[in-house]
């Protein structure tokens, strides 16, 4: 597969702190998706971009789809407890036909 | 929508067995993929399947893994034999029919070979 770099490997914060998170490639995606994944459960969709530039909110998370398609990011506004997990970025291409490239993924711990 | 299930969820074998992996994807998905955790490696794509017909099976590890689709509606993911390495979370995923569109996953099988 393709190669995605995402950062910071993990974070550690305080409750109401803000969070930001990106991922990079050395390839162009045509989309981009951002996954939270909780212990014991599969990876669930927060959001998807299909445009370079477009920006995306849902509910106190917004994702950017980076101009240059190489990267994306995620900020996390206002965190809470429950944003506990582990965030994926997720790329695809017509390299990849539908199927996604990963992100190592991105430990978020929350501190009340 | 019950969303992807898949079963077992954890299942325990010893080195030499054939596991056998169950998926049912969401209805009305077009494609449908296979997917392996691990703390090294992260999430790999096994095989994806797209209108029951396997479309890229290059991360399939080795002839040991095989995955079948008889239906729009069920796929298998068998391993024999099984090996300690094989130990991970298989989580099968399907998305809706073109490109551009979101894999939705279910909740994995958590598979340990002693």
């Amino acid at each position: 597969g393709q190669q995605l770099n995402q950062s910071p490997q993990s974070m550690f914060i305080q409750e109401g702190e803000d969070v930001s998170m990106n991922c990079t490639s050395s390839s162009i995606f045509n989309t981009w998706l951002w996954y939270k994944q909780e212990p014991g459960e599969g990876p669930v969709l927060l959001i998807a971009l299909y445009k370079a530039g477009e920006l995306t909110s849902n509910g106190r998370l917004t994702a950017q789809f980076g101009i240059t398609r190489k990267d994306s990011f995620l900020n996390i506004s206002a965190s809470i407890p429950s944003d506990v997990g582990i965030y994926f970025c997720a790329g695809q291409n017509s390299n990849s036909g539908y199927a996604l490239n990963f992100g190592k993924g991105t430990s978020l711990l929350v501190t009340p | 929508d019950a969303g992807v299930i898949q079963s077992p969820r954890h299942e325990v074998t010893e080195m030499g067995q054939e596991v056998t992996l169950r998926c049912k994807p969401i209805s009305g998905h077009n494609s449908l993929f296979w997917y392996r955790q691990t703390m090294m490696r992260g999430l790999e794509l096994l095989i994806y399947f797209n209108n029951n017909v396997p479309i890229d099976d290059s991360g399939m590890p080795e002839d040991r893994f095989s995955a079948k689709m008889p239906n729009a509606s069920f796929s298998t993911l068998k391993i024999q034999p099984s090996e300690p390495r094989d130990s991970a979370v298989y989580f099968c995923a399907s998305s809706p029919r073109g490109e551009n569109t979101e894999a939705f996953f279910g909740q994995g099988t958590r598979l340990t070979v002693v």
